[in-house]
């Protein structure tokens, strides 16, 4: 079975904070995907990556940075957390391209006071 | 545009019932279609696509899909329903501006399944 697993289930930081979310898979997949989850809003792409060290911008890129050194993870960073970050964070992969279906992790609920 | 619509937030339907979740999407060119399903504090899990072949592709669970290229849909159907199979189910569509990468969730369906 694929498994992606993600570093946290439950964060609680501060405003300000540096904040990182790490994702691990273990499928050898090329792509890496992270989302935030919120109600009404469905998941929306921060950042994605296709390969080692490549990544791209999503359609909600603002006030987050990514990292893939290594192709079985994706770091995604919080630059300096603020409220309106508070969310539920999925990482997923998949190999090749759209046609292939995603792979999710269990999500880490972001909660930033 | 790359869309993809569920008019429902909201199925609720008893069990042994037959149920219905609907999606419609909105692409250039040939539609490739998922269906994901959430059940509580759990990531996504796939059920079901369709590239291309027969209009109704059977998945997980039971679950199986009509793709009407007429209508533009990709409705979610079960014969039987199960309070298990009570969860959020997000509709969702590949999106080919960005090389087939990205993939364009709906804004998810709750299915409420009553014993």
């Amino acid at each position: 079975d694929v498994k992606v697993t993600q570093s946290s289930r439950y964060l609680v930081k501060r405003t300000g904070e540096k904040v990182f979310l790490e994702c691990v898979q273990d499928m050898d997949h090329e792509n890496m995907f992270w989302y935030r989850q919120d109600p009404g809003l469905g998941l929306r792409l921060i950042y994605f990556s296709y390969d080692v060290k490549m990544k791209e911008k999503g359609d909600i890129p603002e006030g987050y940075s990514v990292s893939r050194e290594k192709k079985e993870r994706f770091s995604l960073i919080l630059e300096s957390a603020s409220t309106n970050q508070t969310s539920m964070y999925l990482c997923a992969s998949s190999p090749g391209t759209g046609l292939y279906e995603q792979y999710f992790g269990p999500g880490t609920r972001l909660t930033v006071t | 545009a790359q869309s993809v619509a569920q008019p429902e937030d909201q199925v609720n339907v008893a069990e042994g019932n037959p149920l219905t979740v609907k999606c419609t999407y909105s692409v250039s060119g040939n539609p490739y279609l998922f269906w994901y399903v959430q059940y509580p504090n759990r990531g996504l899990q796939f059920l079901l696509k369709y590239i291309t072949g027969d209009n109704l592709v059977k998945g997980s669970y039971g679950f199986e899909a009509e793709f009407n290229k007429s209508q533009t849909s990709f409705h979610l159907k079960k014969p039987s329903a199960l309070v298990s199979d009570s969860a959020l189910y997000f509709c969702a569509v590949r999106d080919i501006r960005t090389g087939g990468f990205k993939t364009i969730f709906g804004a998810g369906t709750r299915l409420f399944v009553k014993a």
